[in-house]
Formats: structure tokens, C-alpha cells, sequence
């Protein structure tokens, strides 16, 4: 079945450092990906998305490039802040099937220090 | 758009209670999910609707787990006979149909935390 694999966590980086969090998936078709983040005692918001390869999703100084040929989403962002301190998860939707239901990873926790 | 809203945001109750959550989507959003949380895991689907429409129940959902969502407006997960294996973080997203087709984007509520001693 689907699935997405995400680095583990915790990150720990100092304000403006450069972040890399790793997502690779498994699915049968063209899946939409997206990346969420979960801030302290907060709910699930989307960050951003990419619905077709080669797709670029971005916000908030983030960015994500869908790759069919390595099936995978990695989130970068160039300069990270003290709020930018998450857990932030990869998910797919599998565009099979029309149940909209997302496939997520195990969520990446970054602590970013002053 | 006002936002999901869950209740409560945290239950703490003994093994062998039943307890009830409620979401309340953002109105006029057709489809209804929930999903189980646990520490260090992502989410894990339970099940969804359309309007009031059980269209899905995921294997995790057992017998002790009921969803309604019989107005096709809020919606209530309740579980019987709680295990501490139910301890965990129960979200509710809801999303809009728009020109005929379902936004693939999900709106999160809060979360309830379940917490069973």
C-alpha cells in the first residue's frame, strides 16, 4: 500500500541555519504530497503542497519540489527561526480511489535555538 | 471560515469508561475525518463521512469505537470500554466540495487528547 518515510527526529539548529527534512514515498500513480506542521498545542496546518511532478510548493520561507524520479518531497528552508520550532510531517493523497484520505510519516520534530 | 472545533481538548478517564468527542467542521464542508495520533507517530486514519454518510472505517476502528455524524453537521467518536492502548490524540479534519470535486486540502481541528488510566 502507500506509505511515506520521514527522517526522524529531533533536529536541533541554531536561528539561521539551513533545514533539510527527508521524505520519500511509496505509491501506485500520482499522489499529491504535502507537508504539515504542528506547532505546541496546536493543530495540524498545511504548510504547503505540490500536486503533480516537478511541482514546487512553497510558504513561509519553505520549500518543497515533488520528484517523480526519486519519488521524494524534501522540505528546505534557508534560514530558520525560533517559531519555526514544529513537528512537521510528510503526507500523501492517493489521486486512486476517492476517499481524500491522507497517508502520513511519523513527523520530524525541530527545535531551533537562539 | 471559523475554523474545526473539537471537544473536549483533553479526557482523562479509568479503564473500562466510555467517552464521547465531538467535531464541528467548517460549515458547509461536506466530508468529515477522523484520525488517531499516538506519541512519536503520525497519523493513522479511523474513518470519514460524506454529509452524514459513513463511507469508511479503517481495521483500527473496533467494535468498542462508534462514529455519527447524523445531521451531516458535527460529528461524535465514542468509545466503550476504554483500554489504555486508546490513549492518544483523536483529530478531526473536515474539507469543501468545490466545483464538483473534494479540495485536497484537509482543515484540522485541535484535537482531543485521551488519556486512560
Amino acid at each position: 500500500g502507500d506509505s511515506v518515510t520521514q527522517m526522524e527526529g529531533p533536529v536541533t539548529l541554531s536561528e539561521e541555519a539551513f533545514l533539510t527534512i527527508n521524505c520519500t514515498y511509496t505509491a501506485t500513480g500520482y499522489p499529491s504530497l504535502f507537508w504539515y506542521v504542528q506547532y505546541p498545542g496546536e493543530g495540524l496546518q498545511l504548510l504547503l503542497k505540490a500536486t503533480k511532478a516537478d511541482d514546487k510548493g512553497s510558504n513561509k520561507g519553505f520549500e518543497a519540489t515533488y520528484r517523480k524520479e526519486t519519488t521524494s518531497f524534501h522540505l528546505e528552508k534557508g534560514s530558520v527561526q525560533v517559531s519555526d520550532s514544529a513537528v512537521y510531517f510528510c503526507a500523501l493523497l492517493s489521486n486512486a480511489g476517492n476517499n481524500r484520505k491522507l497517508i502520513w510519516g511519523l513527523g520530524t520534530s525541530l527545535a531551533v535555538n537562539p | 471560515d471559523t475554523g474545526v472545533s473539537q471537544d473536549p481538548r483533553h479526557k482523562i478517564t479509568k479503564r473500562g469508561q466510555n467517552v464521547t468527542f465531538r467535531c464541528d467542521p467548517i460549515s458547509e464542508h461536506n466530508r468529515l475525518y477522523w484520525y488517531r495520533q499516538t506519541l512519536g507517530q503520525g497519523p493513522e486514519f479511523l474513518t470519514y463521512f460524506q454529509n452524514e454518510a459513513q463511507l469508511e472505517k479503517s481495521r483500527l476502528l473496533s467494535d468498542r469505537f462508534s462514529a455519527e455524524r447524523p445531521k451531516g453537521s458535527f460529528s461524535t467518536l465514542e468509545i466503550q470500554r476504554t483500554e489504555q492502548g486508546d490513549s492518544a490524540m483523536y483529530l478531526c479534519a473536515s474539507i469543501p466540495l468545490r466545483a464538483g470535486k473534494y479540495s485536497d486540502t484537509q482543515y484540522f481541528g485541535p484535537g482531543t487528547r485521551l488519556t486512560v488510566l
